[in-house]
């Protein structure tokens, strides 16, 4: 099947500096790919969508200043978390899709851990 | 998107039939019904989908009645390494996919 990597798969920083996230389709084009966050227990929840050539859209509540996302290419995009705090520390999940008419199964990264210091 | 409602947690022992129900009364004529696990620390990961009636692949099957409220996920013969979170997720094809609470699938030697 499709896989979809994370990059780095874990991460330290520290509060106040911006730390990048990449995630990328190996073997297929993604149009469209989607960031996810999850703390400790809960349930995934969806930031941005991330369309390839234009503007991410966000969910409500989330910070597009604060979560960069950019989606240069149909295989790659990112999410820069700018001046991290503790509390953006998290587990973040991207996904993509293939875009295929008679297979619209999302696949997903296997995720990032930040850790905030 | 429609909601889903699933049980919070349940436990089962190893070689059991497990079968999870969800259910998702505002489902829309295009929706599809999908179920993906997650263990801890990583993505999810996609199980099966469906439209309606039944669907079987090589881990799991899928019911789904005629009024397409509900579905059953159903995992013949589990084991220790299916102790995990599985969603239920209902929408249309290029959704973006909105997760629930999840059910917390507990399997004892």
């Amino acid at each position: 099947g499709a896989v979809v990597s994370q990059h780095p798969s874990w991460v330290i920083c520290k509060s106040g500096t911006s730390v990048k996230i990449e995630c990328r389709s190996l073997d297929f084009q993604a149009t469209t790919m989607f960031w996810y966050r999850q703390f400790p227990k809960q349930s995934l929840m969806l930031m941005a969508t991330s369309n390839e050539g234009s503007k991410a859209t966000y969910e409500q509540g989330v910070e597009k200043d604060k979560f960069l996302i950019n989606h240069a290419s149909l295989t790659l995009s990112t999410l820069t978390v700018t001046s991290a705090h503790p509390e953006d520390s998290s587990f973040y999940i991207c996904s993509a899709s293939t875009g295929s008419s008679e297979n619209d199964e999302q696949y997903f990264g296997p995720g990032t851990r930040l850790t905030v210091t | 998107l429609a909601k889903t409602t699933q049980p919070i947690s349940m436990d089962s022992y190893e070689g059991q039939e497990v079968n999870i129900t969800c259910s998702h009364n505002n489902i829309a004529t295009n929706d599809y019904i999908t179920w993906y696990q997650q263990f801890p620390s990583q993505g999810p990961r996609f199980i099966i989908q469906g439209y309606k009636t039944k669907v079987t692949n090589e881990v799991a099957s899928l019911f789904i009645p005629a009024d397409r409220k509900s579905s059953t996920l159903s995992l013949p013969r589990v084991s220790l390494s299916d102790t995990a979170v599985y969603y239920c997720l209902v929408g249309s094809r290029d959704d973006k996919i909105i997760f629930g609470k999840g059910t917390r699938l507990h399997i004892l030697p």
